[in-house]
């Protein structure tokens, strides 16, 4: 199958460490997205990739927060120095051009 | 699992009536809309979108209402089904940007 994958599904650390999260989206999909979501609320856009060219940052996005997708592929999501208010779910969505946005099932993430 | 929204306004419907999911949505210069399923402890799932050069949709039981005037969108959902329990989301695209901005969601319920 060829879904949206993320890893890890859960994620525990405690304050001030840093975390990365990983984003495998379909098959030549083009353009990938980072959102966070918390409870109660919709997915937060956090970034845009259209291949490798991060194109657009949402000011949610603060300098601890780095993402990459060096080869066009894979994406990754770091957080530095987490903090307790980092926790929230995760979620990459991909697609090809102009249209629908797949999800994948998001990364869990618990700062203690 | 994990609960997607804990204090949503939620929807509650006979099994094999029809539902109505309603959402206002915020930038008059949006372009393009979609809806998601979203069920506890995955990612959110495509259901339908529709552009802004239109003003219905029609999917397998599914239908989506676009009102530009009043900025609102509806999801219709015919002859519900205990497997269309979940939250649902509508997210709109403001033109010339890769934003998407994602309501807050309603929680449906179908009683059997």
């Amino acid at each position: 199958d060829t879904g949206v994958s993320q890893n890890p599904r859960h994620k525990i650390t405690k304050r001030g460490q840093n975390v990365t999260f990983r984003c495998d989206p379909i098959s030549e999909h083009n353009r990938l997205y980072w959102y966070r979501q918390t409870l109660g609320q919709g997915p937060e856009f956090l970034t845009y990739f259209q291949n490798e060219a991060q194109l657009e940052k949402s000011r949610l996005l603060s300098d601890r927060f780095s993402a990459e997708r060096p080869k066009g592929s894979f994406s990754t999501l770091e957080i530095q120095r987490t903090e307790q208010g980092d926790s929230a779910m995760y979620l990459c969505a991909s697609s090809f051009g102009d249209v629908v946005q797949y999800f994948g099932p998001g990364t869990r993430l618990l700062v203690l | 699992g994990e609960s997607v929204g804990l204090h949503l306004p939620t929807l509650s419907v006979q099994e094999g009536d029809n539902s109505i999911i309603n959402c206002a949505y915020s930038n008059s210069a949006s372009d393009y809309f979609i809806w998601y399923k979203q069920e506890s402890g995955k990612g959110p799932q495509f259901i339908i979108d529709i552009r802004s050069n239109m003003d219905k949709r029609q999917g397998q039981r599914v239908t989506v209402l676009l009102n530009k005037t009043v900025k609102h969108l509806s999801l219709q959902i015919a002859a519900t089904q205990p497997g269309d329990s979940a939250v649902y989301f509508c997210a709109e695209r403001v033109s010339g940007t890769y934003k998407y901005i994602f309501g807050t969601g309603t929680r449906l319920k179908v009683l059997a």
